[in-house]
């Protein structure tokens, strides 16, 4: 059963870029049909999609984050990465990594396995 | 970007009640929408995937239909473990959208 697992700063400095790394574990990021996806969350309030990275490396993002947003894989640690650049106080929130799944040989970018999340906050 | 517009954004209900949870998206995204459970300090987990079709492990009391722009959540039988937020997703497009979260709480 694949598990993934999100780390990163925690805290991060208004202006500067947010790397976050979501661990693989039980799947190879690089083979299959599969989306791994970011999402994120601020307190109290709803859901945002990130983007997303296929196992070939090709990706989409958000318009809304496009232009500071960027993700990368690497294979050799089973890992992929989000790249956030000139944050603020509104990039603010718990940020999960997902993967997608496919039923009966049909694979979507629908993300079904989540990690846990992890908190970040922007502040000085 | 496809807008999925969810209501009601909170709802009062009693242990053993049925709801209706409902999505409604800007244009038509054929059977592209799943659904969501988050408690309190969770990740979101997937109920229903494709509209109506129930993600492994989740019990039959959890129901999803619709097609083209409307599309519904219903929740048979209320057990105090289902009192949490639930959300719609199209993946349709890109970018994938949620509705904006319907909290389902204890009359």
């Amino acid at each position: 059963q694949v598990q993934v697992q999100e780390s990163g700063p925690g805290l991060v400095k208004p202006s500067q870029t947010l790397t976050l790394t979501c661990s693989v574990s039980g799947a190879s990021i690089s083979s299959g049909s599969y989306y791994w996806s970011w999402i994120r969350q601020p307190a109290g309030k709803g859901l945002e999609w990130i983007g997303r990275i296929y196992t070939s490396g090709s990706t989409n993002y958000n318009p809304s984050l496009k232009s500071r947003v960027s993700f990368s894989m690497d294979a050799s640690k089973n890992q992929f990465s989000l790249q956030l650049t000139s944050v603020t106080a509104a990039d603010t929130a718990m940020y999960y990594c997902a993967r997608s799944s496919c039923n009966d040989g049909v694979c979507s970018v629908l993300p079904v396995d989540w990690g846990r999340g992890t908190l970040v906050t922007v502040s000085s | 970007a496809v807008q999925m517009t969810q209501s009601p954004s909170s709802l009062s209900a009693s242990v053993g009640d049925r709801v209706t949870i409902t999505c409604r998206a800007s244009e038509g995204i054929r059977n592209d929408l799943g659904w969501y459970q988050q408690k309190p300090g969770r990740a979101p987990k997937l109920l229903i995937y494709d509209t109506f079709n129930l993600q492994s492990g989740v019990p039959s009391k959890f129901s999803g239909s619709g097609s083209g722009t409307d599309f519904s959540l219903t929740i048979s039988g209320l057990q105090p473990e289902d009192f949490a937020t639930y959300y719609c997703l199209q993946y349709y497009d890109y970018p994938l959208t949620f509705g904006g979260g319907t909290r389902l709480e204890i009359k």
